[in-house]
């Protein structure tokens, strides 16, 4: 497989449940993030890891917790989710910085 | 506080015609700039960029145009094509500082009617 793949496609949840995302990448780069796309917002950073290092972290509510166990994985830990975390979330990778960036197809996280 | 704005959030054109999508920045540290074009149930996928040493860069029927002094830049799709229907993200980065993450926008929903 190639590229950037995010499993779950859909995801439907409670409110106190837990569950996880998860991102692969093929691309031997050494960067990877999560976005949140809400609707009619601009894409929202919310983690960096660069060689499985977080590098930032803007703001994100406790409530998601990201996981970088090596180079090609990245996970989303969610937990106590509110409805209003409802939206599409995006792993991307890069090689050095933001450069060559390459996005996977998303999840469609609902929250009810 | 957004960096960058895209502030139409749809258009619709005819096939054949041109789609102009108009983008603006704040943050005069920008140096590169991107569009993406994401289609329903994919991630976006780099379209085309520019570097603000140029005012033009041509990629078959796309052109980014970029003017630094109003801080604007605008992608142009001619003939456009209903193929090219998708939503077209632009970014923004500012190499100072090391960090070369970009800056996106809302996005603007580009129709191409047959």
């Amino acid at each position: 497989e190639t590229g950037v793949t995010q499993t779950p496609r859909h995801l439907v949840m409670g409110m106190t449940n837990k569950k996880s995302l998860k991102c692969e990448q093929h691309l031997g780069h050494n960067a990877m993030y999560w976005y949140k796309q809400s609707a009619k917002k601009p894409l929202e950073l919310m983690f960096v890891y660069s060689l499985e290092e977080r590098v930032e972290n803007n703001s994100v509510p406790s409530r998601f917790s990201p996981e970088c166990p090596n180079s090609s994985h990245l996970f989303l830990h969610l937990h106590t989710l509110q409805p209003e975390d409802s939206a599409l979330y995006l792993c991307a990778s890069s090689q050095g910085s933001g450069y060559g960036y390459t996005f996977g197809s998303g999840t469609r996280l609902t929250v009810v | 506080d957004q960096q960058v704005k895209q502030n139409s959030p749809s258009l619709s054109v005819q096939e054949g015609r041109i789609s102009i999508l108009n983008c603006d920045y704040t943050n005069s540290m920008f140096d590169y700039f991107l569009w993406y074009k994401k289609y329903p149930a994919e991630g976006p996928t780099f379209l085309i960029s520019i570097s603000s040493i140029k005012d033009k860069n041509e990629d078959g029927r796309f052109t980014v145009f970029l003017n630094k002094s109003a801080k604007h830049l605008s992608l142009h799709i001619v003939p456009s094509q209903p193929g090219d229907s998708a939503v077209y993200f632009c970014a923004a980065r500012a190499a100072s500082g090391g960090s070369y993450i970009p800056t996106f926008g809302r996005g603007t929903s580009l129709i191409v009617h047959p």
